[in-house]
């Protein structure tokens, strides 16, 4: 699976949009970029995933650009319960048994929503 | 109506004894895996079970070993317990979609483990 680049950490007001960026410029063409978010004491949860369109669901947005190689990860409307580390992960669509369910986890972003 | 459960949330044992984590899902899921995240937060799939047999081994030690008595239950057993074991491992579960992975993964909260 292609290494991803994130930012560190990040802050939000709240109320604000937050744009979380990735770096993925090694994507292939099979390859789909996810989002996770692991809030304190918790386990990772789903948050969207795409592969060249941008996409749209009810926590969040996901922009890929044309050429695949980036993309942003947008929260609408930020909560100070959306501060948690954000992962950006791309795996492939269709790949041998042995990597079925591999998610590659990188540091991810540190959001910090502020009042 | 908790999806992915894990027992216990938190398990403080001492070097060389052996010790259990349970896991269970209700989302009529067919694969479970166990992932483990160490003390710099990276986070690293171990096993995965689709059906009840054995899919991804990440070159874990033996002393580790999975068991998963029907496809919603995938239990980990650590034998002769290292300080290094001391870690946060997760249980995760798929539905198994043929030719495809696109699926999430559902995450249990975790198992704190902190060996002596």
């Amino acid at each position: 699976d292609a290494k991803t680049t994130q930012p560190p950490s990040m802050d939000c007001a709240e109320g604000r949009a937050a744009n979380l960026p990735c770096n993925h410029s090694t994507i292939s063409g099979n390859e789909y970029v996810y989002w996770y978010r692991q809030i304190h004491s918790q386990g990772p949860q789903y948050i969207i995933h795409g592969l060249k369109n941008n996409e749209t669901n009810e926590m969040a947005s996901l922009i890929i650009t044309e050429d695949r190689k980036s993309s942003t990860l947008i929260l609408p409307h930020a909560t100070l319960r959306d501060t948690a580390v954000y992962y950006c992960i791309v795996r492939a669509s269709r790949a041998g048994g042995t990597s079925y369910g591999k998610l590659t986890f990188g540091q991810g972003t540190i959001l910090t929503v502020h009042p | 109506d908790t999806a992915v459960s894990q027992t216990p949330k938190y398990l403080v044992t001492q070097m060389g004894n052996d010790k259990s984590i349970k896991c269970e899902q209700n989302l009529g899921h067919d694969t479970m895996y166990w992932y483990k995240q160490d003390s710099k937060k990276f986070l690293k799939i171990m096993f995965s079970y689709n059906n009840k047999e054995l899919i991804i081994n990440e070159t874990v030690p033996n002393r580790f070993s999975p068991k998963s008595p029907d496809k919603a239950h995938l239990n980990l057993h650590i034998n002769s317990l290292e300080l290094g074991d001391s870690a946060v491992y997760f249980c995760a579960s798929s539905p198994h979609d043929r030719g495809s992975y696109n699926s999430p993964l559902h995450f249990g909260n975790g198992t704190r483990l902190t060996v002596t």
